[in-house]
């Protein structure tokens, strides 16, 4: 079945470090979304990714998605310690965009 | 603006035992989802809806029950819980053009 897989798992960084996430998939990707859990909380959503090679940004955030669609990523840029938690991308379902497949998700840890 | 509210938030439950999980959104959202979350296992969906009366089965299903009678609440049923299903429960609801706003969880501990 459709899998989309994200690396890393973990990642700690040092407070003012840059952190990047991967998200992939074995077959081309349709529409990338992005979210983020804090610990203890629930999903947010962060953004929506559509076409081949689009990037947004929000503030230290930056989304992309990949030319030929096989991949996505989000980068932050000098991290704090309010992006502690775990980032998730989903993608939509081959079968529809009803629903959305999740990847494993990132967790990240931020360091004072 | 409440969004999407999940009751209970947190619920012990003894193997065999049957329960309900309530969800209500106020967004006049079509889709709604049901979710469980498992250490490293992020997100599984279990069953969703496309508008008011439908149900449909997502990757992890059994065991489980759901109902939409109004396009607001969709529930979800353990008919008999077992240890399995021990975990976080997330309630979603999203119209065709954005993502996901999910409720704040229910814990479910089955013993």
């Amino acid at each position: 079945g459709q899998q989309v897989m994200q690396i890393p798992q973990y990642q700690h960084v040092q407070e003012g470090e840059d952190f990047t996430t991967y998200c992939n998939s074995s077959t081309t990707l349709s529409n990338i979304q992005w979210y983020k859990q804090r610990p203890g909380g629930h999903p947010v959503f962060l953004i929506q990714l559509v076409k081949s090679g689009e990037v947004k940004k929000q503030k230290r955030l930056t989304f992309q998605f990949g030319e030929a669609k096989k991949n996505s990523s989000l980068h932050i840029t000098a991290t704090q310690t309010t992006d502690v938690g775990t980032y998730f991308c989903a993608d939509a379902s081959t079968s529809g965009t009803y629903k959305y497949i999740f990847g494993t998700g990132t967790r990240l840890k931020v360091l004072a | 603006n409440a969004g999407v509210t999940q009751t209970p938030k947190f619920r012990v439950l003894k193997t065999g035992q049957s329960m309900t999980l309530l969800c209500a959104q106020d967004m006049n959202h079509e889709y709604m989802y049901w979710y469980r979350q498992d250490p490293g296992m992020g997100l599984r969906l279990i069953h969703y809806s496309v508008g008011e009366g439908t149900t449909a089965k997502g990757e992890v299903p059994d065991g489980y029950n759901v109902s939409r009678l109004k396009k607001q609440n969709f529930l979800l049923g353990l008919e008999s819980a077992a240890p399995s299903q021990t975990s976080v429960y997330f309630c979603a609801s999203r119209d065709s053009s954005y993502g996901y706003t999910f409720g704040s969880g229910t814990r479910l501990t089955v013993v």
